[in-house]
Order: structure tokens, then sequence, then C-alpha cells
């Protein structure tokens, strides 16, 4: 059974790069057909996808994200990360990875970021 | 990009039935399968649908999923409703360029 952890700050200033990593357990990031996932949800709102990458590295972002978001993967340390650039008060939320397929398979508990000065 | 329209709530008494619907705004829903999450307040979103109409193992036979092409949308159905279902549920479904798409989800309220 897959186990995801985030980590990361969790103030971040505004127009700063919001970045945070994902360690899995349980699996290894790159032996199994999985994609690799961020979602985010600010407080009191819906789920949104922020983006993915596959096992073999291949990236997909979300078209409303894409110009501000970096995801890689660090199989060495069986970990994937997120870049957030030049983020405003509208990226305050909670942070989730998730592995997927189709659907959203596994998650992490999700990790509070707040942008803030 | 498409988008999958939910009903901002939904409310039921307990044993009752209630279905939340999802449109998909552009492409078939038929084309690629739904998902549905249930997420309680603080937890993480867990699945109780997939692939339109799958149950994962440990979720109750009262949750059923499925698709209408008629209507471009898909339905979580949930009989005999007690109130520890009462909580968020999100559709989720993706486009062929590798996009995935959450509903604005539903709360369910069971009084």
């Amino acid at each position: 059974q897959l186990q995801l952890q985030e980590s990361g700050p969790g103030l971040v200033k505004p127009s700063e790069t919001l970045s945070l990593t994902c360690t899995v357990s349980g699996g290894s990031i790159s032996s199994s057909s999985y994609y690799w996932g961020w979602i985010r949800q600010p407080p009191g709102k819906g789920l949104e996808w922020i983006g993915s990458i596959y096992y073999s590295g291949s990236t997909y972002y979300n078209p409303s994200l894409k110009s501000r978001v970096t995801i890689s993967v660090d199989t060495s340390k069986n970990q994937f990360s997120l870049k957030l650039s030049s983020v405003t008060a509208a990226d305050t939320a909670v942070y989730y990875c998730a592995s997927h397929k189709l659907g959203f398979d596994y998650w992490g508990q999700g990790t509070l970021v707040t942008v803030s000065s | 990009n498409f988008m999958l329209t939910q009903p901002h709530s939904v409310s039921e008494s307990p044993g009752k039935t209630v279905t939340i619907s999802c449109t998909r705004s552009s492409g078939s829903i038929a084309s690629n399968y739904v998902q549905w999450y249930q997420q309680r307040p603080g937890s993480s979103p867990t699945t109780v649908i997939y692939e339109d109409n799958q149950r994962p193992s440990g979720v109750p036979d009262r949750f059923s999923g499925s698709i209408d092409s008629s209507s471009n949308s898909a339905s979580l159905t949930i009989s005999g409703l007690k109130t520890e279902d009462e909580a968020d549920y999100y559709c989720q479904s993706y486009d062929s360029s590798n996009h995935w798409v959450f509903g604005g989800g539903t709360k369910l309220t069971v009084l």
C-alpha cells in the first residue's frame, strides 16, 4: 500500500516561489505505471488539479497554472516535487500529493500553505 | 478544457436515497471514466466510485454510480442514507490531453 507525505514551508511571501515535496513509501516511484500528482484546495473551496508527472518523466499541467508550475521527480529519494512561482494570496490552500492513473488512488494528508507577508 | 458541474448542496433524511449529478460541459461523458470522492472535514478525499460505476473494496453497496449520455452527466446515488454519509462529494474525470478535472463539489447534509 502506497503512502504519501507532503513537506515544505507553511508560509510563503507574495511573489515568491512555493516549493513542496512528496515522499512516497511502500513502492518505487519509478517502477510502477503511475502518475504522481498535485492537487490543491483553498480554504472552504473545492479541489483543483495542479499537475502530474508520469513515472517516465512526462509532465502534464493544468492550463490555468501551467505558466507558473514545475513538477519534477527525484527517483533516488523516491520523491516528487512541486514549484509554483509568483504566488499570491489566491494560492493559499491545502496542497495534496497523490498517486493516480485515471482516478486518484492514494493521497497524502495534505499540507496548508499560506501566502502572506 | 472541459468543466464538471455539480449542485452546491443536497440534503435528505436518514434512510432515504439521494442522487448527486455531475454534468460535463464539453466532450462526451462516456469517453472518459468518472470517479467520485468523499471528503470529510479535515481529511483527504477517498474514492467511493471509480470507472463510472465500480466500488472499491470496503465501500458499502449503498453507493452506486452511473452515466447518462443523453444529459452528458454522471450520477452518484447513495441509498439508505446514514448520518456518517454527511460529507463533501466530488466527481472527477480527465481528457485525451492528460488533464484531470474535478467538479466543484457537493455538500451532502443528512438531517
